[in-house]
C-alpha cells in the first residue's frame, strides 16, 4: 500500500512553455502532499507543501507565481512550472503523507527545458 | 528553521566491510529521523527510521543509532555488497501540522566488489 505516482515521466519543453505535473497517492488520501525539486548531484529541496482545498505553502526563495501548485482532491496535486526557461531543468519530485509522519514518494519526473 | 548536516559526502568500501554515515540536527524539537536510499533517476526508499524515543534501531544489516543530547544520528550497513551502491539520505522532521522533512545533503556510497 502508499501507492504515488507521478506523470509524465520525463517531459521536454521549449522555453517560455508552462508545463503541468501531476501527483497522485493511488491507494490511500493523501492529508499532504509535497514537492521537491532536485538538481543533478544534490539533495532534494522542499519546494511547497500543500493541503487539499486550501493554498500551498512555499519556502523561502521559491517564486509561487512562477511554480502553481493545486490540491484540488485528496489524491491529486498538480505542480505547473509557468513560463518555464533552462534553469528549471531539473527532477521534479512529489511525496504525499497520510497523516503520520512517513512519507510516500513518487518516481520523480525529469524536466528538461531547451 | 531546522538545518541537516551529513557525512562524508562519498564513501567507497570495499564488499563485506561496514559502512557509517553520520548526520546532526539543529532543532532539538526533531522527533522522527528516516534514512532513504536514491538510485541514480528514482525515488527516494525509506530503508529506515528512528524515532526520538528510541536510541538505535536494526534491520539485518541496517542499524541506526540516534544520540538526541547531542542531536546527531548515524547508518550503520554491515556486510556491504556492490547493490548497497547508491545515494543514501538522511532527513529530519519536527511535529507539526505540515511534518516537512529537511534533507541532509547526501553521501554517494560505492561498494567494490
Amino acid at each position: 500500500g502508499a501507492v504515488v505516482s507521478q506523470h509524465p515521466s520525463r517531459v521536454i519543453c521549449k522555453s517560455g512553455t508552462s508545463v503541468k505535473i501531476e501527483c497522485r497517492s493511488l491507494d490511500f488520501q493523501a492529508t499532504t502532499m509535497f514537492w521537491y525539486r532536485q538538481f543533478p548531484k544534490q539533495s532534494l529541496m522542499l519546494m511547497a507543501t500543500s493541503n487539499e482545498g486550501s493554498k500551498a505553502t512555499y519556502e523561502q526563495g521559491v517564486e509561487k507565481d512562477k511554480f502553481l501548485i493545486n490540491h484540488a482532491s485528496l489524491t491529486l496535486s498538480t505542480l505547473t512550472v509557468t513560463s518555464a526557461h533552462p534553469e528549471d531543468s531539473s527532477f521534479y519530485i512529489c511525496s504525499a503523507g497520510r497523516g503520520g509522519y512517513e512519507q510516500y514518494f513518487g518516481p520523480g519526473t525529469r524536466l528538461t527545458v531547451t | 528553521g531546522e538545518n541537516v548536516e551529513q557525512h562524508p559526502s562519498t564513501l567507497s568500501v570495499q564488499e563485506g566491510d561496514s559502512a557509517v554515515i553520520k548526520c546532526t540536527y539543529s532543532d532539538s524539537a526533531s522527533n522522527y529521523f528516516p534514512w532513504y536510499k536514491q538510485e541514480l533517476g528514482k525515488r527516494p526508499q525509506l530503508i529506515i527510521d528512528i524515532r526520538s524515543n528510541v536510541g538505535e534501531k536494526k534491520d539485518q544489516r541496517i542499524a541506526v543509532t540516534l544520540n538526541k543530547t547531542a542531536k546527531h544520528f548515524s547508518l550503520h550497513i554491515t556486510e556491504t555488497q556492490p547493490e548497497d551502491s547508491a545515494v543514501y539520505f538522511c532527513a529530519a522532521t519536527r511535529p507539526s501540522n505540515t511534518d516537512k522533512l529537511i534533507f541532509g545533503t547526501g553521501t554517494r556510497l560505492q561498494v567494490f566488489p
